[in-house]
């Protein structure tokens, strides 16, 4: 089993809508989460980390369950730039090495 | 500053050679790290290093070298290619206790025929 598990996608989205989507991680341990973002064929760069209490970056949301072991992305008013695959990423370690998800792939659509 | 930079960007070899991908940073960060990113995998992390002359093995680590002589470089040699490698490759750097975040290099694509 992976230890971060993402839904692929893709989700297609119009333009101005709302898209969620969730991570699950098998390591009740994790201590710490973040989503990356990563465009087609270019690195990973960080979004945002993901806090107990949840927290908001404009027009990322995220979210922790610690209980279901899930983290959450919410995006609203989608633009055309959000496009691009969303991975969840889990610290379980002292020194911090990350465990990345496969990646949400989330397009959207005029 | 140039960030994490790579080379090559892209590479082809045949089953057996050998090759090394680059890997520099100019951010003075302590922490470096390499992995690869396949189809429907994520980001497995093959080895990484927290500071010159210190460097310790990722998930899956088998089929590569690495080293730290200084702060700014951290080279991956292959040491006889085989086709399970082709892959994309990244180089990530991260300064002492911001390990969330890692900042990536641009990736080599490497194809083993």
């Amino acid at each position: 089993r992976k230890e971060v598990e993402q839904d692929p996608g893709p989700f297609n989205v119009p333009e101005g809508a709302t898209v969620a989507f969730n991570c699950t991680y098998s390591n009740s341990a994790s201590q710490s989460f973040f989503w990356y973002r990563q465009d087609c064929r270019k690195e990973p760069k960080l979004l945002m980390s993901v806090y107990s209490s949840g927290n908001e970056d404009g027009r990322f949301t995220a979210q922790l369950n610690r209980a279901s072991q899930y983290i959450s992305l919410l995006i609203r008013d989608s633009k055309l730039s959000d496009s691009a695959t969303y991975l969840c990423v889990v610290n379980s370690d002292s020194w911090g090495k990350l465990q990345f998800g496969a990646g949400t792939q989330v397009v959207v659509t005029p | 500053n140039a960030g994490v930079t790579q080379t090559p960007k892209f590479q082809v070899l045949k089953t057996g050679q050998s090759m090394t991908l680059q890997c520099a940073q100019d951010m003075n960060h302590e922490y470096m790290s390499w992995y690869r990113q396949d189809p429907g995998m994520g980001l497995r992390l093959i080895h990484y290093s927290v500071g010159a002359g210190i460097t310790d093995q990722g998930e899956v680590p088998n089929g590569y070298n690495v080293s730290r002589s200084t702060t700014e470089d951290f080279p991956l040699r292959l040491l006889s290619a085989a086709p399970s490698q082709t892959s994309v490759y990244f180089c990530a750097s991260s300064a002492q206790g911001r390990v969330e975040t890692q900042y990536f290099g641009p990736g080599t694509r490497l194809l083993v025929l």
